[in-house]
């Protein structure tokens, strides 16, 4: 199994750009979430989906747009993109099992420069 | 969900126990204790988790006090590769509610 899959692993963008950050995964997983981290800092939730056809915002949607046609992939969307959406970006997934719905695996992310 | 407190860096001696404190005393009858760690620029690693009882599994162990309100991950024989930033996490375990990685307790294994 691979996992979750993200590419690119780099890229930079210039401010007003627009790009797609994929994410795929092959676990069958029903939960899928977007997370950014700036540097020294933890991670916050962009936006997350249940299931196909479903997502919901996070604690940082303001910039960013999802959507999830298939259980394996969940893109995100930059359509402006600004000095401050410079971070790295992480995609993961879990599968809502009472108890370790938590057990979330991430994929490696994506390092994004807005010049 | 809970907030936790956790010291922003530790450091340990390679083949000795680290022991990460995590502070939550404000947590719930029903909210989990999650741990993760982030090693150098990857994704978080789950750990391990539990409600009330001491949990193990084969890469730590998971004290949780009586009351509830502060726990100790423990890494038995910690190596270089542990050296980590280790997150604590609370939250219930009800679907659709997410996980919210704070600042975490930057450990450094030392040689």
């Amino acid at each position: 199994n691979a996992g979750v899959t993200q590419t690119p692993k780099f890229r930079i963008l210039k401010i007003g750009q627009s790009m797609t950050l994929q994410c795929t995964q092959d676990m069958n997983h029903n939960y899928m979430y977007w997370y950014r981290q700036d540097p020294g800092m933890g991670l916050k939730l962009i936006y997350y989906s249940v299931g196909a056809g479903i997502t919901d915002k996070g604690e940082v949607p303001n910039g960013y747009n999802v959507s999830r046609s298939t259980t394996e992939d969940f893109p995100l969307r930059l359509e402006l993109a600004a000095p401050s959406q410079t971070s790295v970006y992480f995609c993961a997934s879990s599968s809502p099992i009472t108890g370790v719905n938590e057990k979330l695996f991430f994929g490696s992310g994506t390092q994004l420069s807005v010049l | 969900d809970a907030k936790t407190t956790q010291p922003p860096s530790m450091d340990c001696a390679e083949g000795r126990a680290a022991n990460l404190p995590c502070n939550h005393s404000t947590i719930s009858g029903n909210e989990y204790v999650y741990w993760y760690r982030q090693i150098h620029s990857q994704g978080p690693q789950y750990i391990i988790h539990g409600l009330k009882n001491n949990e193990t599994n084969e890469m730590a162990s998971l004290i949780i006090t009586e009351d509830r309100k502060s726990s100790t991950l423990i890494l038995p024989h910690a190596t270089l590769r542990d050296t980590a930033v280790y997150y604590c996490i609370v939250r219930t375990d009800n679907a659709g509610n997410m996980l919210t990685f704070g600042g975490g307790t930057r450990l450094m294994v030392k040689p």
